[in-house]
């Protein structure tokens, strides 16, 4: 039950691009499309963003987008935006009913 | 509108114990796996627990197997956390989370702290 390994920073302009990696095993990521993604603002409880690798939830905008390659996920974020700045986790089914979490990769906006 | 409320929490010694509650409402509770999710002040998020629809079914993580004992209880739709042999590095403040199709925890709760402090 090792935790996902994710950078712990990255940052972007308003308007640009940015990707946060997440990177398991093939006991967790490798295995199974079910990374999910999630946004927490200070003193905020999480917010689901992406569930199995790619898929939206319904007011979640189409500017987040995620992907995955081998035991790596990715989140997307186009077209930065001030309120974009949070902690981003990622989330992967682990086997036998677990969920493992990612340390956290905190997105500042300049 | 789907409301996960925690409680139960507070400053409790090394070695005591601690009940934390999840009141559910604005969804059919039965239907739903729920989990348990902690943060520790300053850090990231660790999964805790999880517990099936009818209670028949839970698992746990390995920092916590033995000591903690997840439950529920559907026909208050409330969930619970039984928290023995407390260490100081199980302070943190803990979520219970929704899931459906059993891992994508899509509601959370605000959150319950629990400091272990002598």
């Amino acid at each position: 039950q090792s935790a996902l390994t994710q950078f712990a920073s990255v940052s972007g302009s308003p308007g640009q691009s940015i990707t946060i990696s997440c990177t398991g095993t093939s006991s967790d990521v490798g295995s199974y499309n079910l990374v999910s993604w999630f946004q927490q603002h200070p003193g905020k409880a999480p917010k689901l963003m992406i569930y199995e690798g790619s898929k939206r939830p319904s007011g979640v905008s189409n500017r987040f987008s995620g992907s995955k390659s081998g035991n790596t996920a990715s989140l997307t974020i186009s077209g930065l935006q001030a309120e974009d700045e949070a902690d981003y986790y990622c989330c992967s089914y682990a086997g036998s009913s677990t969920l493992v979490f990612g340390g956290g990769t905190k997105l500042t906006v300049l | 509108e789907v409301q996960l409320v925690e409680s139960g929490g507070g400053l409790v010694q090394p070695g005591g114990s601690l009940r934390l509650s999840c009141a559910a409402s604005g969804f059919t509770f039965s239907n739903y796996w729920i989990h348990w999710v902690r943060q520790a002040p300053g850090k990231g998020l660790v999964w805790v627990s999880r517990i099936n629809s009818d209670g028949s079914s839970t698992s746990y993580a390995d920092s916590v197997k033995g000591r903690f004992t997840i439950s529920r209880d559907n026909a208050k739709n409330t969930l619970y956390l039984q928290m023995n042999s407390l260490r100081a590095e199980d302070t943190a403040v803990y979520y219970c989370a929704r899931s459906f199709a059993t891992v994508t925890l899509d509601s959370w709760g605000q959150g319950t702290l629990v400091t272990v402090s002598s």
